[in-house]
């Protein structure tokens, strides 16, 4: 079991240039999401998935886009990246299941925005 | 809405002793209640949850966390801090659905030996 993994690592991009962050979950779990992490800030939620072909927005979610075409994916897209937009992504999937509800991280992505 | 408001970014302590970290949450509906550790370029890792089962909540690594109700706390603690500790602790709210979690600034807890 690999867990959540998330692609890629690391990314710097410059103003206006377009990407896609990959989640990926070998667990088969249902929930999906996205956070942003911030200095002083603690994590955001960006967008998440209740299931495959669903999405909804979080606090956070303008100037991102989202998809969940198959399970175990939930991609993150920048149209036009921006400098407020340079943070630690990270994606979490959900096990729902009563005490062993929790949500399981990935290793989250650094992306900088020049 | 539901907020969560941790105090102190930073907590130092020695080796050996208590660790107290602080939570207070905001919501309007019964809460669900967690904490998280993050080390260092990693991911979070869930430490313990509260679902109103019980008001005392043991985690791992020798965690437990209260939840007083007529406080709005659900501060974090460990009788005796060990150096692997160290780290930075979130704690976060969120609606008994979906798990839309609402986080806290974080503390960073210190260990010296």
């Amino acid at each position: 079991n690999a867990g959540v993994t998330q692609t890629p690592k690391f990314r710097v991009l410059k103003t206006g240039q377009s990407m896609t962050l990959l989640c990926a979950q070998d667990m088969n779990h249902e929930y999906m999401y996205w956070y942003r992490q911030d200095p002083g800030m603690g994590l955001r939620l960006i967008h998440y998935s209740v299931g495959e072909g669903t999405t909804a927005k979080g606090e956070v979610p303008d100037g991102y886009n989202v998809s969940r075409l198959k399970k175990q994916n939930f991609l993150l897209g920048l149209e036009s990246a921006a400098p407020s937009q340079t943070s630690v992504y990270f994606c979490a999937s959900r096990y729902r299941g009563g005490n062993l509800d929790t949500q399981y991280f990935g290793p989250g992505t650094r992306l900088t925005v020049l | 809405a539901q907020s969560v408001t941790q105090l102190g970014s930073h907590v130092s302590v020695s080796e050996g002793a208590l660790v107290l970290l602080r939570c207070n949450y905001s919501s309007s509906v019964p809460p669900y209640l967690f904490w998280y550790v993050q080390y260092p370029n990693q991911g979070l890792q869930l430490l313990l949850k509260y679902t109103s089962a019980a008001t005392l909540v043991k985690g791992i690594n020798g965690f437990e966390a209260e939840f007083k109700k007529s406080e709005t706390s659900f501060h974090l603690t460990k009788p005796s801090a060990h150096m692997s500790d160290a780290a930075e602790y979130f704690c976060a709210v969120s609606d008994t659905g979906f798990q839309k979690l609402v986080f806290g600034t974080g503390t960073r807890l210190l260990v010296s030996p």
